[in-house]
This record gives structure tokens, sequence and C-alpha cells, in this order.
């Protein structure tokens, strides 16, 4: 990708379980995001996170970003069905460019 | 309020021929962004237009290709001619400069 990579590239889990991804990136950023898509649909953003914060929370979502090691992570917890999607980071190395990874598609068995 | 706007949704043409794809972003946004989405490569920025403006057409893969933005509520990417590898997906996304980027639906290309 032009930019980051997510890790595993799929994953299965039971409903209720937590979910985590990872993302790795190549440069500096500003600021990293993780986005959602469905299957046939358009991506839908989820959380920003800035480089200068840690760690951001937002309903049943966390977010960690550690700059030293240029990586991303995002938990899902008590994941649901509807959790089903493929989820991207994206990073902006500089104003307004924003690169996505290659993506984790999560798939949560009912 | 109306999300953004591609259309179309979906088209099948021909190696060789023109095809043009429209974005309507969302009202009040500044900043658009056209995207291209395959299995191979998975999400590749084409272009970014800033107030109107071509900020950066690093991405855009070769000279068949060439996007416009006549005003704020309108943009086209267009290829001329098209060829079976341009079948993908294309996204436009736009942004009022927070970070956060709104998606289209998409206009899925197929080249026969």
């Amino acid at each position: 990708s032009q930019q980051g990579e997510e890790d595993p590239q799929a994953l299965s889990i039971q409903e209720g379980e937590n979910a985590t991804m990872n993302c790795s990136y190549k440069t500096s950023i500003n600021n990293l995001q993780w986005y959602r898509q469905n299957s046939g649909r358009g991506l839908v953003h989820l959380i920003l996170i800035r480089s200068n914060e840690r760690e951001k929370h937002s309903g049943r979502l966390r977010v960690t970003l550690d700059t030293s090691k240029k990586s991303s992570s995002l938990l899902i917890t008590a994941s649901r069905a509807a959790d089903t999607a493929s989820y991207f980071c994206a990073t902006d190395a500089s104003f307004n460019k924003f690169y996505f990874g290659s993506g984790t598609k999560l798939n949560v068995k009912p | 309020d109306a999300g953004v706007i591609q259309s179309p949704r979906h088209e099948v043409t021909e190696m060789g021929q023109e095809v043009t794809l429209r974005c309507k972003p969302i009202s009040g946004h500044n900043s658009l962004f056209w995207y291209r989405q395959t299995m191979m490569r998975g999400l590749e920025l084409l272009i970014y237009f800033n107030n109107n403006v071509p900020i950066d057409d690093s991405g855009m893969p070769e000279d068949r290709f060439s996007a416009k933005m006549p005003n704020a509520s309108f943009s086209t990417l267009k290829i001329q001619p098209s060829e079976p590898r341009d079948s993908a997906v294309y996204f436009c996304a736009s942004s009022r400069g927070t970070g956060e980027l709104f998606f289209g639906e998409g206009s899925r290309l197929t080249v026969l």
C-alpha cells in the first residue's frame, strides 16, 4: 500500500469476544484514523487519534498509538455480528493527504 | 444532510471507451479526494483538491486519467481510453479539514 499495513489480514471470532487489529505505517504522521467498510459500501470514519495522543476511546472502540514504533491498534470489545466488516487505518503523512492500509477483514460469528 | 453522492454506481464498458465518474461532495466541505480500490492494490489515493484546486495528482496512474473540479459541488474523474486494468471501485470522499473523510458509496467500473 501507499503507507500502512494492517495485521492480521483476516480475523474470525465469536460474538462477544474482543477483536484486535494492528496497523503499522512508514513515515511520521499528524494523525491516524480508523475506518470501517461493509461489503459493497463506502468507508465510514470510526475514530481519529492525534500524534500527541496515546490512547482514545469511543464506545466499544479503543485505539492506541505508538509513534516510536509507528504502529496503532484498534480494539473492539464485546463484538457483535454487525461488526463484521473490513477495517482500515489511514494516516496523513502530509497536509490533507490520507493513505490507507490494506485492511483487516473481521468476521464475527453469531 | 445528504452524504457524498457518486454516479454511476455501476459502469460496464468496453476497452477504449471513455468513462466519466461524477461526485457531489457534502456542502461546505472544502477538500475532495478520489480513491481507487482493488483487491491487488487496496485503496490508492489518485488525486485531491482543496478549494476546487488540484493539490496533488501524483497518484493518477497515467495520462489516460484526468480529474476536474469546476466548482465546490461537483467533480469528475475521466478515463480515456479505458483499459481492462482500470476495472476497480472508485471512491470520492470529501472533508471539511478536520481530518475525517466522508466517503460516497463508490462507482464500480468494469472494463471488458
